[in-house]
């Protein structure tokens, strides 16, 4: 099986900047997804093809790539921005077309 | 403004087949877009379960795929989950999503969600 790698929590104090990582070893060629998704809600796409920002998505979102690990990139984390964060990619076999990563609980202390 | 929303039963019996629909408004299921289904287990994190073209094209997570079937209905504008030999595992909220398909896939667009229950 194909398996993507993050942190299972990360915290910040507000206006700090987090980072969550997820690691694969697909990802030098395969790109990577972040979803947000907050308590009873569905998941939310915050950073697509491992650097680019849907419309809507604040600017203090942002995504890198190196090597077999991209990084998610909050700063001046607000108290808003507590939620699970999950990565999403694949094997680029067709092995396994969609893989997510287990979730990262952000903390806002 | 794409909007999916799932519905069906919110309780299935063990050994049962579990099926969903998932309603597209505001776009067509016969476009470029490929239409999935993710689940998420109480507390736990997301996987997703398969896909579907409009051409009737499907694809599975091969840990479920002797189990499932994902299919559309052109007519109606929608797109099914069938999951059959059901079990506690397999109670989660069950979220259907639009993909763009943008060199690979990813989800745009999501439904609500609803909770199945596999519960005798």
């Amino acid at each position: 099986s194909y398996e993507l790698t993050q942190p299972p929590s990360v915290s910040v104090s507000p206006g700090q900047t987090a980072r969550i990582t997820c690691s694969g070893d697909a990802l030098p060629k395969q790109y990577a997804y972040w979803y947000q998704q907050k308590p009873g809600q569905a998941p939310l796409l915050v950073i697509y093809k491992d650097i680019q920002r849907p419309s809507g998505i604040p600017e203090r979102f942002s995504g890198s790539s190196s090597g077999t690990t991209v990084t998610l990139t909050i700063s001046g984390v607000q108290a808003e921005d507590e939620a699970d964060f999950y990565c999403q990619s694949t094997d680029g076999t067709g092995a396994y077309p969609v893989v997510f990563g287990g979730g990262t609980k952000l903390t806002v202390l | 403004q794409v909007q999916l929303q799932e519905s069906g039963p919110g309780l299935v019996r063990p050994s049962g087949t579990l099926s969903l629909t998932c309603a597209v408004s505001g776009d067509s299921i016969s476009g470029s877009h490929w239409w999935s289904w993710v689940r998420q287990p109480p507390g736990k994190g997301l996987e997703w379960i398969g896909e579907v073209f409009h051409s009737g094209t499907a694809n599975y997570n091969p840990s479920l795929k002797s189990r499932v079937t994902v299919s559309v209905d052109k007519s109606k504008n929608q797109f099914s989950l069938k999951l059959s030999s059901v079990t506690a595992a397999d109670t989660a909220v069950y979220y259907c999503a639009r993909d763009p398909r943008v060199g690979s896939t990813y989800f745009e667009n999501w439904g609500q969600g609803t909770l199945v229950t596999v519960s005798s």
